[in-house]
């Protein structure tokens, strides 16, 4: 099975930070990969599929890079809505999620 | 609008069933492959279940093949999740979630439901 390891695991970081979060493969996955965004309480909510293409309604600062088996996603100037957690997700396998934090 | 609302969640003992169900709106569920993803109080998110637009393939999450059932009715819009022989490890929100292009390739959950609470405990 693949697995999907995200780092860091925590980010503390300050409105109008840019933000990077990083997701790794264990073997290649070409584009296939998702970006959700979760707050406490709420569902997830999809950012970025297919490493890269910003889901409709989704700010333009949210982007999405990379393919084989390293991706990021970037957040161009954190705002205080985009406190959150972060889960890049492969098919059916999720990565263990990166909490943004206020520094 | 597209909503996806679950039901049927709440406290079962160790080895008891739960069935759960997602009612589908505003879109054409019947074009849709659908999911179930679990969420531990304070862990990740957990994929558990997955099946086609039609019902006739259906996938699993190793920890709960043999104990978990996906079923769709699509002349009812609605996604169901029968559970049995259920573990304290269970415990979890339920999600379910519309697979955004429906297709081996790989495209996200873009819409997802409020979720349900399932609670496995003596």
């Amino acid at each position: 099975d693949i697995q999907m390891t995200q780092s860091p695991s925590t980010l503390s970081a300050s409105v109008g930070d840019r933000v990077t979060i990083t997701c790794r493969a264990s073997q290649s996955i070409s584009s296939w990969l998702a970006w959700y965004q979760q707050k406490p309480g709420k569902a997830p909510k999809l950012l970025i599929y297919k490493a890269s293409s910003l889901e409709s309604g989704v700010p333009s600062r949210f982007s999405g890079s990379g393919s084989g088996t390293e991706f990021t996603l970037t957040i161009s100037s954190l705002q205080p809505d985009d406190f959150a957690t972060y889960y890049c997700q492969q098919s059916w396998t999720f990565g263990q999620g990166t909490k943004v934090e206020i520094k | 609008e597209v909503q996806l609302v679950e039901s049927g969640g709440g406290l079962v003992q160790p080895g008891g069933s739960l069935r759960l169900s997602c009612a589908a709106s505003g879109f054409t569920f019947s074009s849709y492959w659908m999911h179930w993803v679990r969420q531990a109080p304070g862990k990740g998110l957990v994929w558990v279940s997955r099946i086609n637009s039609d019902g006739s393939s259906t996938s699993y999450a190793d920890s709960v093949k043999g104990r978990f059932t996906i079923s769709r009715d699509n002349a009812k819009n609605t996604l169901y999740l029968q559970m049995n022989s259920l573990r304290a490890e269970d415990t979890a929100v339920y999600y379910c979630a519309r697979d955004r292009d429906s297709s081996w390739y790989f495209a996200g959950f873009d819409y997802w439901g409020q979720g349900t609470l399932v609670t496995v405990s003596s």
